[in-house]
């Protein structure tokens, strides 16, 4: 069956340090990619995604991604956060054609001003 | 990107009655909607999968007769939980696939409290 791996589930850091999120999959198909992000309160929102192409994906609000076929990994990754990037995040799978979602369990970020 | 929204964002009921939950894609037709149930901080947890005109596909050990999917139309299904009791208490989140999209876009979510 197929799950998805969140190994981070509280993470705390202060503003201007860098983040990676880990994000390990398990699945022997092709594999369609996500990270979402869920502000306090709010709904989620799409970081950035990955079906095809180049492995390093750029999102939204200057997060990347990086697919490691043979790591079966997407990390998330920001150079520099922000206060403004505490939120939980989350990494989702579907294999290719169903669309059907499998959510990892989340990693709440919290960033010191 | 397209606009999927929910009614109601809050419910509060009394135990033993049902509360309905409409999802709407505003601006596509959405063949597949999906409906997750997200206990506080923890993650999404997919309970159906509804295709419009057909039987929705409940995950297993979500009971179908509690959680009843109608997609009727293109663009709005309902999920109505019947007979409500405290423990259905959560965030109830919809999304909606439409085939010229090729991710889902979620809905703000309900939340539910079964008094």
């Amino acid at each position: 069956a197929q799950s998805v791996s969140q190994h981070n589930h509280h993470v705390i850091l202060s503003e201007a340090a860098s983040l990676e999120l880990g994000c390990n999959y398990s699945y022997g198909g092709t594999v369609n990619l996500f990270w979402y992000v869920q502000y306090p309160g709010q709904h989620l929102q799409l970081l950035l995604k990955y079906f095809s192409g180049d492995p390093l994906v750029k999102g939204i609000k200057g997060f990347e991604a990086e697919f490691i076929k043979s790591k079966f990994s997407f990390n998330l990754r920001k150079p520099s956060v922000q206060w403004s990037d505490t939120a939980e995040y989350f990494c989702a799978v579907s294999s290719s054609g169903t669309y059907k979602y499998i959510f990892g369990t989340g990693t709440r970020l919290k960033v010191l001003a | 990107g397209a606009v999927v929204s929910q009614h109601p964002s809050r419910v509060i009921c009394k135990s033993g009655t049902s509360v309905k939950i409409e999802c709407r894609s505003l601006d596509f037709q959405a063949t597949t909607m999906f409906w997750y149930r997200q206990f506080p901080k923890q993650s999404l947890m997919l309970m159906a999968t509804s295709n419009e005109g057909s039987k929705a596909t409940y995950e297993q050990g979500v009971e179908k007769d509690k959680f009843l999917i109608n997609h009727a139309s293109l663009t709005l299904s309902t999920l109505t939980v019947t007979s409500a009791h405290p423990e259905d208490s959560s965030f109830y989140i919809c999304s909606a696939y439409g085939g010229n999209q090729n991710e889902q876009f979620f809905g703000p979510g309900t939340r539910l409290t079964v008094l």
